[in-house]
């Protein structure tokens, strides 16, 4: 178990609609990624977030938006569902600022978006 | 930015045979290799790693090589067995608020 929350683990809606992911970092654990894999694919990072603060943006689109709270958890906002979107999206944490040098990276289970 | 290639994208094995999956980087000042093994219905999950100032790290079955001239790490799995069987990932950094870049994966299939 990685301490890694993540709900709902299965979310299954329509185009055009709204939905929010949902994660609980490890205890102690500042930094929060988020992932996105579709099928065949590797782990495409979306953005970070360390202490409530934005750090980095990755692959993001216009229609998500992220945001952590005063106790460290993060959301994941999904707009305007088109199928496309359809994937598993992955948070994960890290003690500090930037992985590479110091922790890895610690992952959830994943939330599966199914967009119909 | 940095450019992680992994090769192969599938392994087939049989049980007891080794594994090696291999991944090349871009980025020479990235100094922290981690590995990471996802099963179906799981999120990937560190099974080993290593800092650019050591060659080689084993812990059991489970060895990664670095090579820092060639700018290309491997992870090595002997006496494979059933469980191995997951898709596993490379990745690189070099640290402070860099994002490590992934590997695509490697589906490697232990056969008993």
């Amino acid at each position: 178990d990685s301490g890694v929350t993540q709900t709902p683990k299965h979310l299954i809606t329509a185009t055009g609609q709204r939905v929010t992911l949902r994660c609980s970092p490890r205890s102690g654990d500042l930094s929060v990624y988020w992932y996105q894999q579709s099928l065949d694919q590797g782990l495409q990072f979306l953005i970070q977030y360390y202490n409530g603060e934005e750090r980095a943006k990755g692959n993001i689109l216009e229609r998500f938006s992220a945001q952590q709270f005063p106790d460290l958890h993060s959301e994941l906002n999904l707009s305007s569902l088109e199928l496309g979107d359809s994937a598993l999206y992955f948070c994960a944490s890290s003690v500090d600022l930037g992985a590479g040098g110091s922790s890895p990276l610690h992952f959830g289970n994943g939330t599966r978006l199914t967009v119909t | 930015g940095e450019n992680v290639e992994q090769h192969p994208s599938t392994l087939s094995v049989q049980e007891g045979d080794s594994a090696v999956i291999k991944c090349t980087y871009s980025d020479s000042a990235s100094n922290y290799f981690p590995w990471y093994k996802q099963e179906l219905g799981k999120g990937p999950q560190l099974i080993i790693d290593i800092r650019s100032n050591v060659g080689e790290k084993k812990d059991q079955r489970i060895a990664v090589t670095l090579n820092k001239t060639a700018k290309h790490f491997s992870l090595h799995i002997t006496e494979t067995q059933p469980e191995d069987s997951a898709v596993y990932f490379c990745a690189a950094s070099r640290g402070g608020s860099y994002i490590p870049t992934f590997g695509r994966g490697t589906s490697l299939i232990v056969h008993p």
